[in-house]
């Protein structure tokens, strides 16, 4: 693995299924992000950690949940899709939290019917 | 927490001429201001980032500038070439130390006619 990375890459997914979003990054930083990116709406923040065991809620963090058990992984999970979750999704890390370049994931287009 | 609006948001300019895109942000607390260049089906990538303590930054063909008075920011590219052509989403960084975040601005279509 170099870098960051997520899986899948697209998804299509039943309104009411459980979904979880994959991202992993081999740099070691401590700080990682979850956003969504929409037309016209740009990056919104959905959950962040700053490090390995915390996590924290960012403007749109309804219907989504996070867990970061070590430094490397940050999945994000829908309990019960809807629609209005239909986006593309990025994950992020950074070495220096917010302040600092955040590396950003090639991205999982999910569409939820 | 943090607002920041960003005009215009497609902006088309002849090669060779310059583009500016322009940021303001709300929490007059925030202290970096980075800008992301996104390609089509790509990933968003970091081209270059302002602190507030100064207020002119340059690389290049690329520059940043800083208002912290008016809290606003701007993203000036100079002698433009078709590979600029790209969507740019400026940030602010806002919150308390510990549980610092990134408000993304709503992203400038920019197109560059050869």
């Amino acid at each position: 693995i170099a870098g960051i990375t997520q899986a899948p890459t697209s998804q299509i997914l039943a309104a009411g299924r459980r979904m979880t979003l994959r991202c992993t990054q081999d740099m070691r930083h401590n700080a990682m992000y979850w956003y969504r990116q929409d037309l016209g709406l740009g990056l919104r923040l959905i959950h962040y950690s700053n490090t390995a065991g915390t996590t924290g809620k960012g403007e749109v963090p309804d219907g989504y949940s996070v867990s970061r058990a070590n430094t490397d992984d940050f999945p994000l999970t829908l309990a019960s899709a809807v629609p209005s979750q239909t986006s593309v999704y990025f994950c992020a890390s950074s070495d220096s939290g917010a302040g600092g370049e955040q590396f950003f994931g090639p991205g999982t287009r999910l569409t939820v019917l | 927490g943090e607002n920041v609006e960003q005009h215009p948001s497609t902006l088309s300019v002849q090669e060779g001429d310059s583009a500016v895109i322009k940021c303001t942000y709300s929490d007059s607390a925030s202290n970096y201001f980075p800008w992301y260049k996104q390609e089509l089906g790509k990933r968003p990538q970091l081209i270059i980032d302002i602190r507030s303590n100064v207020g002119e930054k340059k690389d290049q063909r690329i520059a940043v500038t800083l208002n912290k008075t008016a809290k606003h920011f701007s993203l000036h590219i100079t002698e433009t070439q078709p590979e600029d052509s790209a969507v740019y989403f400026c940030a602010a960084k806002w919150g308390n130390f510990g549980n610092e975040k990134l408000t993304f601005g709503t992203g400038t279509r920019l197109t560059i006619i050869p």
